[in-house]
């Protein structure tokens, strides 16, 4: 159980271009969402908590019109990077916990490169 | 803001030896949850193990266990009879649920795993 697909699982963009992410709980229900990035060697960083049919919440630095979710059902949840640049390059990690509890799962992640 | 520490970077244990990870945090809260997470070289995190903060008894999960000391505000892992498959970044993260169902996750910075034969 417990299975949370994400997709593509690696996109190369042009700059200026957007991309879309999708985020899938197979077997499961989330009302919450997380989104997570992260740089080479280093640890996850939070850029924004989801919940379903409500707006998302930004965390500090994280700019709201670039990284757009929506969060539209309890089993998908989409990350939207507009207007890539290079400095967006990174590895993106869906995260949706099990509704009602604080058990949390990872997607597999996508590795978005923007040239 | 609660913070998450792990203070080795990189380590190095060989095949069927025993081997224990550091971490430790800072917080007010009395209620909490301690978790480890094993990211392979596939990126794919996965849920090594869990601790309540109330729950007295270290957990356990085959090979894997906690030494949790409240007190102290530390949270070791330690993995028995290493495995090669057991090469992995090793996150500790810790999370309060104060806000309910939305409460975060802070991540450590992690700790490299090298199983060696």
């Amino acid at each position: 159980g417990a299975v949370v697909s994400q997709h593509p699982s690696r996109v190369i963009c042009k700059s200026g271009t957007s991309v879309k992410i999708e985020c899938r709980s197979l077997d499961f229900q989330a009302t919450t969402m997380f989104w997570y990035r992260q740089f080479p060697k280093q640890s996850l960083m939070l850029m924004a908590t989801s919940n379903e049919g409500s707006k998302a919440t930004y965390e500090q630095g994280v700019e709201k019109d670039k990284f757009l979710i929506n969060h539209a059902s309890l089993t998908l949840s989409t990350l939207t990077v507009t207007s890539a640049h290079p400095e967006d390059s990174s590895f993106y990690i869906c995260s949706p916990r099990l509704a009602g509890t604080y058990e949390q799962y990872f997607g597999p992640g996508t590795r978005l490169t923007v040239t | 803001a609660q913070t998450v520490t792990q203070s080795q970077p990189e380590m190095s244990v060989q095949e069927a030896e025993t081997v224990t990870l550091s971490c430790t945090y800072d917080t007010s809260e009395n209620n909490y949850y301690l978790f480890w997470y094993k990211q392979p070289p596939s990126r794919q995190m996965i849920l090594v193990i869990r601790q309540e903060a109330y729950k007295q008894q270290n957990a356990t999960e085959n090979r894997f266990s906690v030494n949790f000391q409240k007190a102290a505000k530390s949270f070791s892992l330690k993995i028995s009879d290493s495995q090669l498959g057991d090469t992995a970044m090793y996150f500790c993260a810790f999370m309060s649920p104060t806000t309910g169902t939305a409460s975060k996750l802070t991540f450590g910075t992690g700790t490299r795993l090298q199983v060696t034969l």
